[in-house]
C-alpha cells in the first residue's frame, strides 16, 4: 500500500499566482481531509469530504481557496491568487468507512509563497 | 463543541525515564479519543485511539494512554522513554459520534517532546 500520495512535495511561488496541490487518498477510503499546519496555528482542518461530497468547508480561510475531489482517487486544493501568509505546510488524510476516523496521513506539501 | 487541550508546549525526559504527556477533553456524549505521531518533515501518525472499554489503551512503539473520565484526561504514557520518541504528539477528539461516515477530528496543539540520551 502507497499510503496517501501528495504532490509536489515542495511549492515556491510568488504572490498572486495560482497554486495546485493535489492528494491521491488511500484506495477504499471514503474520507479525505486537508490540513494547514504552521508554527503560529497550528494544525487547521480546511475542508473534509464524504463518499467525494464535501460536508464542511468551514475552515477554508477565504474565497481564494477552493477544493475538488471530482473522484474517489483524487483531490485538489487550489489558492488563486496566493499570498505570503499562505505559506504552510498542507497535509491530506483519507479514512476507511467504518474505522471510527483513524486517520491516515500524506507527507505534505511545503508551500512557499513570495 | 469538542475540544482538546495539551497544557505543555513542551516535555524534556531522560532515557529511560517514564513519559506523560498531557491531554484533557471537553465533549458532549462519550468521547473518541486519539494520539498521533508527528515525526520531523513527516505527516501524522496514529498511536492509538479508545473509544469503549478498558481505560488503559496500549498503541504502537510501547506506548499507552490512561482514560480517566472523572478528571476529562487522556494522557499518554510510556514506562521507559527512548531518543528516538523525540517528536510533537498531538491529542485529538473526535466531533459527533457513530459509526455512519467520517466526523471531523479536532486536534490539540501539540507537545514537543523530547528525550534527552
Amino acid at each position: 500500500d502507497a499510503g496517501v500520495i501528495q504532490s509536489p512535495r515542495h511549492e515556491v511561488t510568488e504572490m498572486g499566482q495560482e497554486v495546485t496541490l493535489r492528494c491521491k487518498p488511500i484506495s477504499g477510503h471514503n474520507s479525505l481531509f486537508w490540513y494547514r499546519q504552521t508554527m503560529m496555528r497550528g494544525l487547521e482542518l480546511l475542508i473534509y469530504f464524504n463518499n467525494n461530497v464535501p460536508i464542511d468547508d468551514s475552515g477554508m480561510p477565504e474565497d481564494r481557496f477552493s477544493a475538488k475531489m471530482p473522484n474517489a482517487s483524487f483531490s485538489t486544493l487550489k489558492i488563486q491568487p496566493s499570498e505570503p501568509r499562505d505559506s504552510a505546510v498542507y497535509f491530506c488524510a483519507s479514512t476507511p468507512q467504518g474505522s471510527t476516523d483513524t486517520q491516515y496521513f500524506g507527507p505534505g506539501t511545503r508551500l512557499t509563497v513570495l | 463543541a469538542q475540544s482538546v487541550a495539551q497544557p505543555e508546549d513542551q516535555v524534556n525526559v531522560a532515557e529511560g525515564n517514564p513519559l506523560t504527556v498531557k491531554c484533557t477533553y471537553s465533549v458532549s456524549g462519550n468521547p473518541y479519543l486519539f494520539w498521533y505521531v508527528q515525526y520531523p518533515n513527516r505527516g501524522l501518525q496514529f498511536l492509538l485511539k479508545y473509544i469503549t472499554g478498558d481505560n488503559l489503551v496500549k498503541g504502537s512503539y510501547g506506548f499507552e494512554a490512561e482514560f480517566n473520565k472523572s478528571q476529562t484526561s487522556y494522557h499518554l504514557k510510556k514506562p521507559s522513554a527512548l531518543v528516538s520518541d523525540s517528536a510533537l504528539y498531538f491529542c485529538a477528539v473526535r466531533e459527533g459520534t457513530g459509526y455512519s461516515s467520517a466526523s471531523k477530528i479536532i486536534f490539540g496543539s501539540g507537545t514537543r517532546l523530547s528525550i534527552r540520551p
